[in-house]
């Protein structure tokens, strides 16, 4: 079964403090990525992996670092998380080139 | 940057109709790919189909099919018959490299389908 799993789905954390997303894929894609959905803005690109340690910025990639050292992982972090960091937070995946990507489902953070 | 731009933010449309959501964009290279996702209510992204940008011919996968402009540098997604559960949001996106992946994705139209 082709999967992108998110955790957590939904999270509330105090800003200042640190966020942990975690993602994982079981279709040994090479090319992961971090989203993020805010309303009337679409999907902005946070950063993109193209294999393990290999990682490139996106589009907003401030106030955002991210880890994989797994093929089948990829970790978004949040040091001091801040209030404008409240979104919807979609993970995927792909062979990479023209090929389908596969979303997660999403990750609903708020920062209060 | 290179956007993508979905200027319809909402549509409505009468069940069994056909619709067009529009989508343009910018871009420098020869050779990429054009994509069309749908996010369905419960917030799930999904493909639905893709046009590499060195074919002539308009994609068509089920009752979905793209009207390919290279030249005004646009992408529509035609649905026909049109179903109750197509009322969703949709998103046009481009590769902007050509063997990596690296999607950017327009604002997104919202569809709503009546009965």
């Amino acid at each position: 079964d082709m999967k992108v799993t998110q955790m957590p789905r939904y999270l509330i954390k105090r800003m200042g403090e640190n966020v942990l997303l975690e993602c994982g894929q079981d279709m040994s894609h090479e090319t992961m990525y971090w989203y993020r959905q805010d309303p009337g803005l679409g999907l902005q690109l946070i950063y993109i992996s193209y294999d393990v340690d290999s990682n490139s910025e996106g589009d907003i990639p401030k106030g955002y670092r991210v880890s994989r050292k797994k093929r089948e992982h990829f970790s978004l972090i949040l040091d001091s998380a801040k209030t404008n960091q409240t979104s919807v937070y979609f993970c995927a995946s792909s062979l990479g080139g023209g090929t389908e990507v596969f979303f997660g489902k999403g990750t609903r953070l708020t920062v209060v | 940057a290179q956007k993508v731009t979905q200027t319809q933010t909402s549509i409505s449309v009468v069940e069994k109709t056909t619709v067009t959501m529009d989508c343009v964009y910018e871009t420098r290279d020869s050779s990429y790919f054009l994509f069309w996702y749908k996010q369905t209510a419960s917030g799930e992204i999904v493909f639905l189909i893709r046009q590499d940008s060195y074919k002539k011919e308009n994609a068509t996968v089920g009752h979905y099919s793209l009207n390919f402009q290279k030249p005004k540098s646009s992408i529509g997604l035609i649905i026909t018959a049109t179903q109750i559960e197509d009322s969703a949001v949709y998103f046009c996106a481009r590769s902007l490299d050509y063997n990596q992946g690296k999607l950017i994705f327009g604002q997104g139209t919202k569809l709503s389908i009546k009965p």
